[in-house]
């Protein structure tokens, strides 16, 4: 069962460092991933996506990767930023529903 | 244009108070969600409106009501709520079509439950 935690797992880097946070789901009939962004006292933002017939994309300073033999899901953020320090979660859903399933979540703090 | 609002930013209500939570989207989606995140939590899922229908239910109390009065417009109706019902309310919305769907999210309305 999921563990009851007060505290996110923590990503510690410096600005302009690449940062990589990493997710891992167990539904092997996820078809599409998603990366939201949530800063404090906001809704989830949305990042970047990915579907399951491609292992990577790249959008602005940001990549995702996809390994569906591991079923592992990662975030590469380029010359990270102050601005970039929140709550990232990765979310996957399936054709068969409309319900997204968030990962739990990793906080990235940025340090000048 | 993507974009959800969401009113009240805060509330704070007692246990005995009804209240209405509103959301508004600004795009053409036809299917909205509301969703309750607790703190350092992903969000949960509480209801999906596809074509201003309730589709999925996710066994949600009877204290929480949900409305969707057209395609626009979102309401969650809150009567005698208990103290852990405190979190963050989001709401999202998008293509009203299963997986592959980016959902929208809201600001959200901080809730708490005295």
């Amino acid at each position: 069962g999921e563990s009851v935690g007060l505290h996110l797992p923590t990503l510690s880097v410096q600005e302009g460092d690449n940062s990589i946070i990493n997710c891992a789901y167990s539904n092997s009939a996820s078809d599409y991933f998603i990366w939201y962004k949530q800063e404090s006292g906001k809704g989830p933002q949305f990042i970047i996506d990915i579907r399951s017939n491609m292992d990577k994309r790249q959008g602005q300073r940001v990549t995702v990767l996809l390994n569906k033999t591991v079923k592992h899901l990662s975030l590469q953020i380029a010359a990270t930023q102050p601005g970039d320090s929140a709550v990232y979660f990765c979310a996957e859903t399936s054709n068969s529903g409309y319900a997204l399933n968030f990962g739990k979540g990793t906080s990235l703090l940025v340090t000048p | 244009d993507t974009e959800v609002t969401q009113t009240p930013k805060h509330l704070v209500m007692g246990m005995t108070n009804k209240k209405s939570l509103k959301c508004e989207k600004h795009m053409g989606h036809r299917a909205m969600y509301w969703y309750k995140q607790k703190a350092k939590k992903p969000p949960e899922l509480m209801f999906v409106y596809s074509y201003e229908k309730l589709s999925i239910n996710e066994s949600v109390r009877s204290r929480f009501s949900p409305e969707c009065p057209n395609s626009s417009l979102l309401n969650l109706h809150l009567h005698a709520l208990q103290p852990e019902d405190s979190a963050l309310y989001l709401c999202a919305s998008s293509q009203p079509k299963r997986g592959e769907t980016t959902q929208y999210f809201g600001p959200g309305t901080r809730l708490l439950v005295l």
